[in-house]
């Protein structure tokens, strides 16, 4: 099956410093690709829809600023937190839609990155 | 609208019960996907079925087995002769055959207890 890789699977940082994460599609094209944030003991949300080529489009309440996100090619999107404090430590996972399939039927996960912000 | 309702927030069973994880949906669309994943203690979602909206067989994969009724909305997972490595977090999730929105439900937390 198809498979999603993210990177890093675990990170620390300082308060103020920011972290980018990977998501790449490793045996498929993805056109569209998402952003999800899931707090302890909670469901996942959807943070952003990643388009190749184009600008993110975020959920409401989601700051833009401080989540920046680029596609800047078909198997890679990368999400990065600015200025991370505290409140942002979270468990952050991406998802990947095969471009082949144009419905959510193919859409694969990644395995996640839990940001531990200090 | 679209929802996932998984009503069952935690369950604890003892090794070798059958369980069932219920799940309900709500949507508009005549072709969707529905979901089962599952959610280990190391975070990763782990796919276990996809099941698309004129599929109605219910299907059984070794000791999983999956009831979809779309009479009542209702895409229900069992797990029978349930082992320690069942413990997790299963979420149900429903996506619509075009759009961006992949709806979870709020997981249910299952224990197994050896």
């Amino acid at each position: 099956g198809a498979v999603v890789s993210q990177h890093p699977s675990r990170v620390i940082c300082k308060s103020g410093t920011s972290v980018k994460i990977e998501c790449r599609s490793l045996d498929f094209q993805a056109t569209t690709m998402f952003w999800y944030r899931q707090f302890p003991k909670q469901s996942l949300m959807l943070m952003a829809t990643s388009n190749e080529g184009s600008k993110a489009t975020y959920e409401q309440g989601v700051e833009k600023d401080k989540f920046l996100i680029n596609h800047a090619s078909l198997t890679l999107s990368t999400l990065t937190v600015t200025s991370a404090h505290p409140e942002d430590s979270s468990f952050y996972i991406c998802s990947a839609r095969d471009r082949e399939g144009a419905t959510n039927e193919k859409l694969f996960f990644g395995s996640g990155t839990q940001l531990s912000v200090l | 609208a679209q929802k996932v309702t998984q009503a069952q927030t935690e369950i604890s069973v003892v090794e070798k019960e059958d369980v069932t994880l219920d799940c309900v949906y709500e949507t508009r669309d005549t072709t969707y996907y529905l979901f089962w994943y599952k959610q280990p203690p190391s975070g990763e979602l782990v796919f276990l079925i996809r099941r698309n909206s004129f599929d109605e067989q219910n299907e059984i994969s070794g000791r999983y087995s999956w009831n979809f009724q779309k009479s009542t909305s209702s895409f229900n997972f069992t797990i029978t002769a349930s082992q320690v490595v069942d413990s997790a977090v299963y979420f149900c999730a429903l996506t619509p055959n075009t759009g961006n929105q992949f709806y979870f439900g709020t997981g249910t937390s299952l224990t197994v207890i050896p």
